[in-house]
């Protein structure tokens, strides 16, 4: 597609339960990050991904938090036993190549979610 | 560790006017790369100028400038002629160079609303 596609747009869940996120990123395009945004705060690094590899994973948060990629394309984020703090903005960017540093990172919209 | 400091949470600025928004950094690195980003109501963070800090000359685009002060670790974003599209909260960030990691680390943010 023309940008970076994030789906849900918004998601409200129940604590405890599980939720998953969805990245595709613009075709091409074989980095792919997600950062998390909680109210009034800036942007925290979660983990980004080469092709399918994870070169660093380091801020992923809690060991309920993880992440795939799946041929080189869409990537899942994936959250269990949600808690209230997990409430927040997830955002997914993608650059062509992420060894590249001169390479800009795309945002998509991100997915709003809200632990009740 | 490497951190952005924005110290400005909110501005506001006259349709037609200048404004600049102050941003910091603490790095030990030599070669890295700073950002500006513009996050609208959308959500969507949005690229509004970059700078390499090998360059000394001050990125440019269009009526966004930057004054770069390597030595003082200061990267502030100047925007000219005001336009009411220009109102969101505008994020500094901060990338090593060298492809060793390639994460984004973000300031928390500036609001500039633009009054007409």
């Amino acid at each position: 597609g023309a940008g970076v596609s994030q789906s849900p747009s918004n998601k409200v869940t129940e604590k405890g339960k599980d939720v998953e996120l969805r990245c595709d990123p613009i075709s091409g395009h074989t980095a792919l990050y997600w950062y998390r945004q909680s109210l009034g705060q800036g942007l925290e690094f979660l983990i980004y991904f080469q092709g399918n590899s994870a070169p660093d994973k380091s801020g992923l948060p809690s060991d309920r938090f993880s992440a795939e990629r799946t041929g080189g394309s869409v990537s899942t984020l994936t959250i269990q036993r949600t808690q209230q703090e997990d409430s927040a903005v997830y955002l997914c960017a993608s650059s062509l190549w992420a060894l590249d540093s001169n390479q800009p990172q795309h945002f998509g919209d991100g997915t709003r979610l809200s632990i009740l | 560790a490497q951190t952005v400091t924005q110290s400005q949470p909110e501005m506001s600025v006259q349709e037609a006017e200048t404004v600049t928004l102050s941003c910091t950094y603490d790095t030990s690195e030599s070669d890295y790369y700073l950002f500006w980003y513009k996050q609208p109501p959308s959500r969507q963070m949005i690229l509004v100028i970059r700078q390499e800090a090998y360059k000394q000359q001050n990125a440019t685009e269009n009526r966004f400038s930057v004054n770069f002060q390597k030595a003082a670790k200061s990267f502030s974003l100047k925007i000219s002629d005001s336009q009411l599209g220009d109102a969101a909260m505008y994020f500094c960030a901060y990338r090593i160079g060298g492809g060793a990691t390639n994460k984004l680390i973000f300031g928390t943010g500036t609001l500039l609303a633009v009054q007409p």
